[in-house]
């Protein structure tokens, strides 16, 4: 069993739809939990972070964190076509990723206009 | 401000040949993560270094190597080249400041390997 596990998808829904991402871990020492979009051809940028339990809101984009189910999620609300990209959830138990950080292998997400 | 700089962005090699992979951080940044990405295993950690040192190391065969410099510039190496070591080699770096909280990590381009 990998220590992440995320569904790669391709995950295609309509332009305006809410999306949800997750991605289930099993190591219980992790502590900071990061979702990267990467376009093709480009490096994964970050798109958020959280720290332990919770949830934490940026605009169109909603994080939530459930560590008593080793789960996470990620939202999209309004979902534009620029949204298209791959999308990864990281974890590590360091805040600096000093220990590395630890990926899922990415969800395909395709938004149709 | 100038992002994580990769060189060469393309590099085709045969197998048993060795390559060096070239890795400029954001300027002020002292830790560069090297990690690899395929379409079998996703990203994975090859090793961090900061302040010349190697930190820490993912479960990678010692034919994977790297080294930083005094301007924090890095290198990866990788020795005897395997056909399975065809990837997107992605470096990061971090400014590693507050040793025990959130240091956000920005990636460069990558770097793609085709080896024949």
């Amino acid at each position: 069993q990998k220590e992440v596990e995320q569904d790669p998808g391709p995950l295609s829904v309509p332009e305006g739809a809410i999306v949800s991402l997750n991605c289930t871990y099993s190591n219980s020492a992790f502590q900071y939990f990061m979702w990267y979009r990467q376009y093709s051809r480009k490096g994964p940028e970050l798109l958020m972070y959280t720290y332990s339990s919770g949830n934490k809101e940026d605009g169109r984009f909603t994080a939530q964190v459930d560590k008593s189910s080793k789960y996470i999620s990620l939202f999209i609300r309004d979902s534009q076509p620029s949204d298209s990209a791959t999308y990864l959830c990281a974890m590590s138990a360091a805040g600096g990723g000093a220990d590395g950080l630890t990926f899922g292998k990415g969800t395909h997400l395709i938004i149709q206009p | 401000k100038a992002g994580v700089t990769q060189t060469p962005r393309y590099l085709i090699k045969t197998r048993g040949q060795q390559v060096t992979l070239s890795c400029s951080p954001i300027s002020g940044h002292r830790s560069v993560s090297w990690y690899q990405q395929t379409p079998g295993q996703g990203l994975q950690f090859l090793f961090e270094y900061f302040s010349e040192t190697q930190r820490n190391k993912g479960n990678f065969p010692g034919r994977f190597s790297g080294r930083q410099f005094s301007n924090s510039r890095s290198e990866m190496n990788v020795s005897t080249l395997e056909l399975g070591d065809s990837a997107l080699y992605l470096c990061a770096s971090s400014s590693r400041q507050r040793a025990l909280s959130y240091n956000e990590q920005f990636f460069g381009p990558g770097t793609r390997l085709t080896v024949l």
